[in-house]
């Protein structure tokens, strides 16, 4: 079974920085496109970037582009995302997920938990 | 940016058909995908490529996408269906990838 466990998020101060972790299992990572999804309190789901396996096409949302860098590690199976210049509107949980692909194209198939992000002084 | 259209909330009698919406300019040209998220949980995919069901996911779920809308049905609501839809789709112009709002289903 395919299994996505973040980790790394907590509470950090406005300005301040966060490495975010996904470590996989299940599934044969180097071959799969790998994202990351916020969603706000009470909101709904947001893209913020996206990874593909070998790490030369990387896509992020208009949003956190220049303050988010999304990269991977294959050998040991996780997918990373440095968060930086944290403002509130950041706050949110960020949920790893793994792309699937077929005729019609790409799709979120699978989804981990999520790691809670706060930012506040 | 291309935007996906989904009405806020839906509510329903159990045993009910529900049917919830996402618009976008031209949807159809798009490939559309659905995510169920229940209460303090991560989101599943219930729908993918317009109208293919995963495994493990009830008969009661059906899509379809065309012209401005694509829509997702699901027959015979049950009180375990409430939760958040989503639809997703990418977009090549921007080469970002765009959720809808969400509809709220209230059984």
């Amino acid at each position: 079974d395919v299994q996505l466990v973040e980790s790394g998020g907590g509470l950090v101060k406005p300005g301040g920085s966060l490495r975010l972790s996904c470590a996989t299992s299940g599934f044969i990572f180097n071959n799969y496109i790998m994202n990351w999804v916020r969603q706000a309190p009470g909101k709904g789901l947001e893209w913020v970037s996206s990874i593909n396996g070998n790490s030369r096409h990387i896509y992020y949302a208009d949003s956190v582009r220049g303050r988010f860098s999304i990269s991977r590690d294959n050998a040991r199976r996780s997918l990373y995302l440095d968060i930086s210049s944290l403002r509130a509107e950041d706050t949110a949980v960020y949920y790893c997920a793994k792309d699937n692909y077929d005729q019609g194209g790409y799709y979120f198939e699978s989804w981990g938990q999520g790691t809670q992000v706060t930012v506040s002084s | 940016s291309y935007v996906l259209n989904q009405p806020p909330s839906v509510s329903l009698a159990p045993g009910e058909t529900a049917r919830m919406t996402c618009g976008g300019d031209n949807i159809r040209s798009k490939t559309v995908h659905w995510y169920q998220q229940g209460p303090g949980q991560a989101p599943v995919l219930v729908v993918y490529d317009d109208r293919v069901r995963p495994s493990g996911i009830s008969e009661r779920f059906s899509a379809s996408n065309s012209g401005n809308t694509a829509t997702l049905t699901i027959s015979r609501v049950e009180a375990g269906d409430e939760a958040d839809y989503y639809c997703l789709v990418w977009d090549n112009i921007s080469a970002h990838w765009v959720f809808g709002g969400g509809t709220k289903l209230t059984v």
